[in-house]
């Protein structure tokens, strides 16, 4: 299978400052990467798909300007939430998508904005 | 991709077995069926697919009726580790798509 990590795993910040974070495929090399986000006790939302290499494409009513995302290489993508407020809270998660019918998914990184 | 409708929840008893139903009775002739669970605060992963035929692996079996329209996951002994929301997908994709997910059913489990 593919191993994916996060990090960090949960991160408390105050509203107005930005957070990073960085999802890793370790075993295999990525040219995609979805994001979702998931609110308490509803379903994971995909929020964008980001591309090794060139620009993130973004689902709609998700704002590109606050949710940025580099894909600068193959192991590594980055989500940066963009001077966080409370609403932005929850529980984000990455995936490569779909190799041999499976889909793997990051372990999840639960932000919690102040 | 085609619906699926699921239960909001469901209990068990502690090593019984578990029966999840989803229906998709809009599926198509190439769309896979995939079960997934989530635990608590992680991400989901993958649980059992099949097209047609019932498949079995070591998590669990995925019961597929003649005519598509449904579906079972059975969990054949449940433990308290099962205790998560399973969702039931459908896709026809090929390789690095990303999977749709609905509300899911929540299995609560008791010792």
């Amino acid at each position: 299978g593919a191993v994916v990590s996060q990090h960090p795993s949960r991160v408390i910040c105050k509203s107005g400052t930005s957070v990073k974070i960085e999802c890793r495929s370790l075993d295999f090399q990525a040219t995609t990467m979805f994001w979702y986000r998931q609110f308490p006790k509803q379903s994971l939302m995909l929020m964008a798909t980001s591309n090794e290499g060139s620009k993130a494409t973004y689902e709609q009513g998700v704002e590109k300007d606050k949710f940025l995302i580099n894909h600068a290489s193959l192991t590594l993508s980055t989500l940066t939430v963009t001077s966080a407020h409370p609403e932005d809270s929850s529980f984000y998660i990455c995936s490569p998508g779909l190799l041999y019918n499976e889909q793997f998914f990051g372990p999840g990184t639960r932000l919690t904005v102040l | 991709d085609a619906k699926t409708t699921q239960p909001n929840s469901m209990e068990s008893n502690e090593e019984e077995p578990v029966h999840l139903p989803c229906n998709h009775s809009t599926i198509s002739g190439t769309d896979y069926i995939h079960w997934y669970r989530q635990l608590p605060s992680q991400g989901p992963e993958y649980v059992i697919h099949g097209l047609t035929s019932n498949v079995n692996n070591r998590m669990a079996s995925l019961a597929i009726a003649e005519d598509r329209k449904s579906s079972t996951l059975i969990l054949h002994r449940a433990t308290l580790r099962d205790a998560a929301v399973y969702y039931c997908i459908l896709y026809n994709g090929g390789s690095q798509g990303n999977l749709i997910f609905g509300k899911g059913t929540k299995l609560s489990v008791k010792p």
